[in-house]
């Protein structure tokens, strides 16, 4: 089955600076991959996700990119502000069964004002 | 957007009872619904993914007997904690993905944290 590992497991960085989160994956036929948010006490929330046919989405301070030859991929946030700081994880399934998600261990992330 | 509720956020109870977890898709219909399990700084994993009309498919080492799922209809799905123990103690989160266009874009619900004294 899938397998993904993420890094690292915390993270902390002043506000303003960037913060750089990475993810592989084991199963060549993953190709969808989203990123989650989730703060204390709630669930997770999409925040972006990209498919095996591009290599780089961006939604304003967020960016992720996918390297599928090398099967890994990572969230970049720019610009950090304290309300980024949160749980993060990544995930790698089927586009058809996203449900089935294989997520990894999250990224605590400190953003310090 | 999408609106998955989750009710209760919150429960405490005996051990030995049963509690009851629902999950509804707000403003879409979800033919599929996900269960996930998570343990304090640690991820999802997911329990049994709740399909309407029919049996729920359990992952490997869960007990269908104890967790029981019921996706009574396109917007309803519950996960029944029966005879709960302190070990049973976790945050229990759903999931929902509209069928057709975004069916891969799954929206959580906000969680319930079960407490078993």
């Amino acid at each position: 089955g899938e397998n993904v590992e993420q890094h690292p497991s915390t993270l902390s960085v002043q506000e303003g600076d960037s913060a750089v989160i990475k993810c592989t994956y084991s199963d060549s036929a993953s190709n969808y991959f989203p990123w989650y948010k989730q703060e204390l006490g709630k669930g997770p929330q999409l925040i972006i996700d990209i498919r095996s046919n591009v290599g780089e989405k961006k939604d304003q301070r967020i960016a992720v990119t996918l390297n599928k030859t090398a099967k890994h991929f990572s969230l970049h946030i720019t610009e950090t502000q304290p309300e980024d700081s949160a749980v993060y994880f990544c995930a790698a399934s089927w586009l058809t069964n996203a449900g089935k998600s294989t997520f990894g261990d999250g990224t605590t992330l400190t953003v310090k004002p | 957007g999408a609106v998955v509720s989750q009710h209760p956020s919150r429960v405490i109870c005996k051990s030995g009872t049963s509690v009851k977890i629902e999950c509804r898709s707000l403003d879409f219909q979800a033919t599929t619904m996900f269960w996930y399990r998570q343990f304090p700084k640690q991820s999802l994993m997911l329990m049994a993914t709740s399909n309407e009309g029919s049996k729920a498919t359990y992952e490997q080492g869960v007990e269908k007997d104890k967790f029981l799922i019921n996706h009574a209809s396109l917007t309803l799905s519950t996960l029944t904690v029966t005879s709960a123990h302190p070990e049973d103690s976790s945050f229990y989160i759903c999931s929902a993905s509209p069928a057709g266009p975004g069916a891969n874009v799954l929206t959580f619900g906000a969680g319930s944290r079960l407490t078993v004294l």
